[in-house]
């Protein structure tokens, strides 16, 4: 079974800051793997989408990188702004898991000015 | 655009009733799906369509009915409401869907269920 982990569950930086966010999964045959920020009180906005055949995908100053060998994928975020707090999910689709997405509880960050 | 709209955005319930969420996205996607958000729990996937007629079930269906008549709407029906379904759900769709939603989702909003 498919377990997506993030770690640290939350962080606090200074604006300005690069910082990368982690993401973990157990099982490496996987389709594609999905970025995610949530407000609080809103749904997910999708970031960022990379399929197994790519190595990362880039959308202004965000950055995510996936390796499917090692079970990692990273969100690596450049001059970082208050605007950026948000909870910063992952979500990875497993070859073995049919249907679903297995999220990750998600990366609290928090900006600070 | 109003991309996937979720109504009510709070409700809250007495334990054995009955209710239902609406959910409508007007992207023409032929995937939609609800989830619910818990503390320590993540996002679970709760039922999901493929299309219209469509209708499967994901992680944690018991409790709770789906049907998918038109290509927009998907309601989420509580048959018999419990403490244990006041939760966060969340509709989504997307323009592809399994096996390999090469498309990324559209959440909405959320709806906030609390079953006393």
């Amino acid at each position: 079974k498919q377990e997506v982990t993030q770690i640290p569950a939350a962080l606090s930086v200074p604006e300005g800051e690069n910082l990368v966010l982690n993401c973990s999964f157990t099982d490496s045959a996987i389709y594609n793997l999905q970025w995610f920020r949530q407000d609080p009180g809103k749904g997910l906005t999708s970031l960022l989408l990379i399929q197994s055949s790519q190595r990362e995908q880039t959308s202004g100053r965000l950055n995510a990188s996936l390796d499917k060998s090692s079970g990692r994928s990273t969100l690596y975020i450049a001059a970082s702004q208050p605007g950026d707090s948000a909870t910063y999910l992952c979500a990875a689709l497993g070859e073995t898991s049919g249907s679903r997405l297995t999220f990750g509880e998600g990366t609290q960050l928090t900006v600070n000015p | 655009n109003a991309g996937v709209t979720q109504t009510p955005k709070f409700q809250v319930l007495k334990t054995g009733q009955s209710m239902t969420l609406q959910c409508a996205q007007d992207m023409n996607h032929e995937y939609m799906s609800w989830y619910r958000q818990d503390p320590g729990m993540g996002l679970r996937l709760i039922h999901y369509s493929v299309g219209a007629g469509i209708t499967d079930q994901g992680e944690v269906p018991n409790g709770y009915n789906v049907s998918r008549s038109t290509t927009e709407d998907f309601p989420l029906r509580l048959l018999s409401a419990a403490p244990s379904q006041t939760s966060v759900y969340f509709c989504a769709s997307s323009y592809t869907g399994p096996p390999l939603f090469r498309s990324p989702l559209h959440f909405g909003n959320g709806t906030r269920l609390t079953v006393t």
